[in-house]
């Protein structure tokens, strides 16, 4: 079993909708949580970046964190066709010094 | 360009060649990563440095792989007697030092894709 679970979609939702993304993961001891975005043939940047529970928003963008069902969300408002790309998330361990270990991403596209 | 470098981009190798990619790190980035990724997959940890030190190796990575930072600065990374399924983006990124709020930000390059024939 792999220690971090996402399904690799493809999804794709029109122009506007709400998109809901999902990672599970088996340790307990992950601690610091985040999404990545990838455009085809960059390297993943940031999108954002939650320590422990509870819920962070950054504009369109909301993460979520679920501890005790080791489940975290993203969700994108309004979404937009400049959104489509590959979702990744990714967590560490009981120190920010940690390895980051990365899901295997959800290819999401936004149809116009 | 203050970002991450990596070279070569591309490189199309015979199997059972060695060859060598190299990381340029952002300079007061003080962490330097190694990943790998397949098509549909996310990134695979391999190996990271703090400073010079090789603080953690995956123990998925065969003998065949060894990567360096001799210097604390750039880093490379080499594969010997390549295999088929060594084909793969060979992804380097570096991160702000260990206790920093924003270490979780990896800084990716572009990538060395790797194909072996």
């Amino acid at each position: 079993q792999k220690e971090v679970e996402q399904d690799p979609g493809p999804l794709s939702v029109p122009e506007g909708a709400i998109v809901s993304l999902n990672c599970t993961y088996s340790n307990s001891a992950f601690q610091y949580f985040m999404w990545y975005r990838q455009y085809s043939r960059k390297g993943p940047e940031l999108l954002m970046y939650t320590y422990s529970s509870g819920n962070k928003e950054d504009g369109r963008f909301t993460a979520q964190v679920d501890k005790s069902s080791k489940y975290i969300s993203l969700f994108i408002r309004d979404s937009q066709p400049s959104d489509s790309a590959t979702y990744l998330c990714a967590m560490s361990g009981y120190s920010s010094a940690s390895k980051i270990i990365f899901g295997s991403g959800t290819r999401l596209s936004i149809r116009p | 360009d203050t970002g991450v470098s990596q070279d070569p981009r591309h490189k199309i190798t015979k199997r059972g060649q060695n060859v060598t990619f190299r990381c340029d790190p952002i300079s007061e980035h003080n962490r330097l990563y190694w990943y790998r990724q397949t098509l549909g997959q996310g990134p695979e940890f391999l190996t990271y440095f703090q400073n010079e030190a090789q603080l953690e190796k995956s123990r998925l990575l065969s003998n065949r792989f060894s990567a360096e930072r001799p210097k604390g600065s750039f880093s490379t990374l080499e594969i010997q007697r390549t295999e088929q399924g060594d084909s793969a983006m060979y992804l380097c990124a570096s991160s702000f030092p260990a206790g920093d709020p924003n270490t979780g930000e990896l800084f990716f390059g572009e990538g060395s894709r790797l194909t072996v024939l």
